[in-house]
C-alpha cells in the first residue's frame, strides 16, 4: 500500500481566512483526488488534481473557493479560501493509478478543519 | 439519493459474534471498495473487488461481490473491539475512476 501524508493534520481557523492543505505520496500516481467529509456525513468528491493542468471540479465546487495545485506525480495542495463555518470538515487526499500497476485507491489520514 | 445504499446504518454486536454489512447499487459496478474509518481519521483500505462473484478475505474479514456486480457484503467473523469503527463502501459506478460512497455503517463491539 501507499504511504500518504497530509499537513496539517488539523487546524482551527478564523472566518474569512484561507488554509492550504498538502498531500504527499511515497509513490508516483496518475490520479490524485480531494474529498470532503462533513460532520456525520459520507465522503464527497471535490475535484481531481491533474498534473500540469487545471483541476477538474465536481458539481458544486469551484476553483475560486478550492484552488488546487499538482506540480508532480507525488504532491498536491488544496486551498480552502475565504472560509466560513460551513467549511468545517475533514479534507481527505486520495490516490490511485500507481505506476507500478495496481489499481487500489488509498486515502490520506485527513485534515480536520474547524472554522470559527 | 445515494447511488450506493449501505445497510445497516449502525449495529452493535457482542464480542465474538459475527456481523454483516451490505452495499447495494441499482447499476452495475466497475469496482467495489471497502474501507474502515476511525472517528475523525482517514480511511483504511480493506479490500477491492472487481469481478462478479469475487470473494476476498483478510484475517477475519471477508468481502463478496455478487455475480451481477450490483451488491457487495462485508462479513466479520468473531468480532473483536478492534473491529469497531465506521465501514464505508465505495464504488466506480461509471468508468471514470471517481469513487462514489455509501453513507457508512457504524459498528460497535461490546465486550
Amino acid at each position: 500500500s501507499a504511504v500518504i501524508s497530509q499537513k496539517p493534520s488539523r487546524d482551527i481557523c478564523q472566518r474569512g481566512t484561507s488554509l492550504t492543505i498538502q498531500c504527499q505520496v511515497d509513490s508516483q500516481v496518475t490520479m490524485m483526488f480531494w474529498y470532503r467529509q462533513q460532520p456525520g456525513q459520507s465522503l464527497t468528491l471535490i475535484a481531481t488534481a491533474n498534473q500540469g493542468s487545471e483541476a477538474t471540479y465536481e458539481s458544486g465546487f469551484v476553483i475560486d473557493k478550492f484552488p488546487i495545485s499538482r506540480p508532480n506525480l507525488t504532491f498536491s495542495t488544496l486551498t480552502v479560501s475565504n472560509m466560513s463555518p460551513e467549511d468545517s470538515s475533514i479534507y481527505l487526499c486520495s490516490v490511485r493509478g500507481f505506476l507500478e500497476g495496481y489499481n487500489e485507491q488509498f486515502f490520506g489520514p485527513g485534515t480536520r478543519l474547524t472554522v470559527l | 439519493s445515494q447511488e450506493l445504499e449501505q445497510s445497516p446504518q449502525s449495529l452493535i454486536v457482542q464480542e465474538g459474534k459475527n456481523l454483516t454489512i451490505n452495499c447495494t447499487s441499482s447499476k452495475t459496478l466497475y469496482g467495489l471498495y471497502w474501507y474502515k474509518q476511525k472517528y475523525g481519521e482517514g480511511l483504511i483500505f480493506l479490500m477491492m473487488l472487481q469481478k462478479g462473484g469475487e470473494e476476498k478475505s483478510h484475517e477475519k474479514i471477508t468481502a463478496k461481490l455478487d455475480e451481477k456486480k450490483q451488491q457487495s457484503s462485508l462479513h466479520i467473523t468473531a468480532s473483536q473491539p478492534s473491529h469497531a469503527g465506521i465501514y464505508l463502501c465505495g464504488a466506480d459506478i461509471i468508468d471514470d475512476y471517481k469513487l462514489s460512497f455509501g453513507a457508512g455503517t457504524t459498528v460497535t463491539v461490546r465486550a
